[in-house]
């Protein structure tokens, strides 16, 4: 079955360093690859989007590397704040662009 | 404002009772998305409608939940016969391009 697995579930660093948050799949041969932010009590936002023959994607402190091969998904938050603390969810959509399938997040804090 | 709403934001049902949860998608957008999110868990998909049409149901977890939207804009999710495992935050995502979602803040469901 599809099993999508985000590392570890909280990840802790100091203010101004760069977060690496990982997403391994397996089963699946996504078109795209998301990630979300989430924040408590609120509906996960969109942040970047990498099709399957990307292999980064950046926007302004966020990079996103996609390698179908390792089927492995890196996001970095660079220059982190605490303001970046939250959920960061990643989803793999198929080629119909309908039904998103959502790993379990890793929450972020970022200490001053 | 011009984003999705989800209403009610809190409901309380006692086991066995019938719920509906109404969904307003950011006007214009055709694709609607159903997630069900359990606590500290990521958003797992239940159905999706492009205008009025259901074109995948594969997520609902039993005949006991239905999924409309017969005008192709607002869209509501009935649950019969309620149960505890039914208790979950309920998330509507609505699409333009069916890629990036836009995700309204989601109704909290507990069934005592």
């Amino acid at each position: 079955s599809q099993k999508i697995e985000q590392n570890s579930e909280a990840l802790n660093i100091q203010e101004g360093k760069t977060a690496t948050l990982t997403c391994n799949y397996t089963n699946y041969s996504p078109a795209y690859l998301q990630w979300y932010r989430q924040d408590p009590g609120r509906g996960p936002v969109f942040l970047l989007l990498i099709r399957e023959n990307e292999k980064e994607k950046r926007k302004e402190r966020l990079k996103v590397t996609f390698d179908t091969t390792l089927k492995q998904s890196l996001f970095h938050i660079t220059a982190s704040q605490p303001a970046d603390s939250a959920t960061y969810l990643c989803a793999l959509v198929g080629t119909n662009a309908g039904k998103s399938t959502f790993g379990d997040g890793t929450t972020l804090t970022v200490k001053p | 404002g011009a984003g999705v709403s989800q209403s009610p934001r809190y409901k309380v049902a006692k086991r066995g009772q019938d719920v509906a949860l109404r969904c307003d998608p950011i006007s214009g957008h055709v694709s609607l998305f159903w997630y069900q999110q359990a606590l500290g868990q990521g958003p797992e998909f239940l159905t999706y409608f492009q205008n009025e049409a259901q074109l995948d149901k594969s997520g609902l977890p039993s005949d006991r939940f239905f999924a409309e939207r017969p005008e192709g804009s607002v869209s509501t999710l009935k649950i019969q016969r309620t149960q505890q495992e039914d208790s979950a935050v309920y998330l509507c995502a609505s699409s333009l391009t069916g890629t990036e979602q836009f995700f309204g803040p989601g109704t909290r469901l507990t069934v005592l």
